[in-house]
């Protein structure tokens, strides 16, 4: 069975790092592209950007680029999104998400990453 | 960036009626469109890919149509479970600047 666990809930402070995580298992992580959408508290869906752990190769959306990171560690087939200094606004939940075999939506979804940022 | 665009934002609808969502986008992206479900608490799920292929598991009744800048997304006959929000996401462009629509809730009348 295809699966994406995703790490739990976490608080922090405005200007401290995080690093969330993805875990997938059911299928060889670097054959597809995966993904992070977020979703601010009563809202809807942002596309935040792309990793294909295969190459390794990772596309921004413009309004992510340079406040987030998205990266991966083959050797235990998990994702990451990472922030170097958390702010208020980036309070929502985190989805990672996997392409499907033979298009580009996710087919696949983690459960989700509660980040609260808060003093 | 494509903007997509959801209509209605809401709607109201009785069980075992027909509902009809509404997505446009910007300029044309082809057939590069999806659909998801989001019910409270939980997690997107993909319904539809290539704006009109359900995904694994998905029942009959719910369809998917247009290409271009028009889509449609039918759901025949809704049952209690289907009441949810519903995002389009476009794919089209590469590199990706992938976008979802604002989402439309459909709820019980």
């Amino acid at each position: 069975e295809v699966q994406l666990v995703q790490s739990g809930a976490e608080v922090r402070k405005p200007g401290e790092s995080l690093k969330i995580s993805c875990k997938v298992s059911g299928y060889s992580f670097t054959k597809y592209w995966i993904g992070w959408v977020r979703q601010l508290p009563g809202k809807g869906l942002e596309w935040m950007g792309i990793f294909y752990p295969g190459d390794p190769d990772t596309r921004y959306s413009p309004s992510f680029q340079g406040q987030v990171t998205i990266s991966a560690d083959k050797s235990i087939s998990t994702a990451f999104l990472q922030w170097s200094s958390l702010r208020a606004s980036d309070t929502a939940m985190y989805y990672c998400a996997r392409h499907g075999a033979d298009h580009d939506a996710f087919d696949i979804w983690g459960q989700g990453t509660m980040v609260t940022v808060s003093s | 960036e494509i903007v997509m665009t959801q209509s209605p934002a809401t709607l109201s609808v009785s069980p075992g009626e027909r509902a009809t969502l509404s997505c446009r986008a910007s300029q044309s992206i082809s057939s590069n469109l999806a659909w998801y479900q989001q019910k409270p608490g939980q997690a997107p799920r993909l319904l539809i890919y290539g704006a009109s292929t359900r995904a694994t598991g998905i029942p009959a009744r719910f369809s998917g149509s247009g290409s271009g800048t028009e889509f449609t997304l039918t759901i025949s006959s809704l049952q209690s479970e289907d009441f949810a929000v519903y995002y389009c996401q476009q794919y089209h462009n590469w590199p990706p600047r992938y976008t979802f629509g604002q989402g439309t809730k459909l709820e019980i009348k």
